[in-house]
């Protein structure tokens, strides 16, 4: 098993909602992602767990709570987002290699969020 | 200050064609990864190909190869024989060794490939 899946692939949310979106891999990597995606930009980092434990937060607003319940699996918890928050979400998975060589980042397809 | 420079926002190839898309960084750090990742439309981003700031030969996988020139900060990626399937975002990413999981993306090259 050689891929990373999301759910949802869409969603829509009031700004007065709590949501999640869930991020799974089978393939034994020990570092996992949440990047955020606008409209022709790159994707910026968001969080990284490295051995499930959070290691990055790029200065993410409270909004956005991670949570690695076990190395397979990686959430993302939302509440009160705001309109710009509307963007495409995407998880992605690494070997967690002690080198650089071939740790290359496996990523899901994403969810594409909008916010009301 | 930008640490991966993609300069080409739009290219154009005719399908079959060969074609170079420029990525130019920026670090001092002497241990880095440089990645080369495709995004179709539908929006899932695809590893193509790495390069080592330490490896002796420019990588090369199959229709992809990237062309590493160390002095210059510049690891521009081939493609060979462009097909229509080829047509995606393509972003041009580093990691650095004290940057540890952390990998910061150029700002991408939209390809369109002309049949």
């Amino acid at each position: 098993d050689t891929e990373v899946t999301q759910t949802p692939k869409h969603l829509v949310m009031g700004m007065t909602n709590k949501k999640s979106l869930k991020c799974e891999q089978h393939m034994g990597h020990r570092a996992m992602y949440w990047y955020k995606q606008k409209a022709k930009k790159p994707p910026e980092l968001m969080f990284v767990y490295s051995y499930e434990k959070l290691s990055i937060n790029e200065s993410v607003p409270s909004r956005f709570s991670p949570e690695c319940p076990n190395s397979s699996l990686l959430n993302l918890h939302l509440h009160a987002l705001q309109p710009e928050d509307s963007a495409l979400y995407l998880c992605a998975s690494s070997r967690m290699k002690t080198g650089l060589h071939g740790d290359e980042q496996f990523f899901g397809p994403g969810t594409r969020l909008t916010v009301l | 200050a930008q640490k991966i420079t993609q300069t080409q926002p739009g290219m154009f190839v005719q399908e079959k064609e060969a074609v170079t898309l420029d990525c130019t960084y920026d670090t001092s750090d002497p241990s880095y990864g440089l990645f080369w990742y495709k995004q179709p439309s539908s929006g899932e981003m695809i590893f193509l190909i790495y390069q080592g700031s330490y490896d002796q030969q420019n990588a090369t996988e199959g229709r992809y190869s990237l062309n590493f020139q160390k002095a210059r900060k510049s690891a521009n990626l081939v493609i060979s024989a462009s097909q229509l399937g080829d047509s995606a975002m393509y972003f041009c990413a580093m990691r650095e060794s004290g940057g540890y999981q952390k990998v910061t993306f150029g700002t991408g090259t939209k390809l369109q490939v002309i049949p």
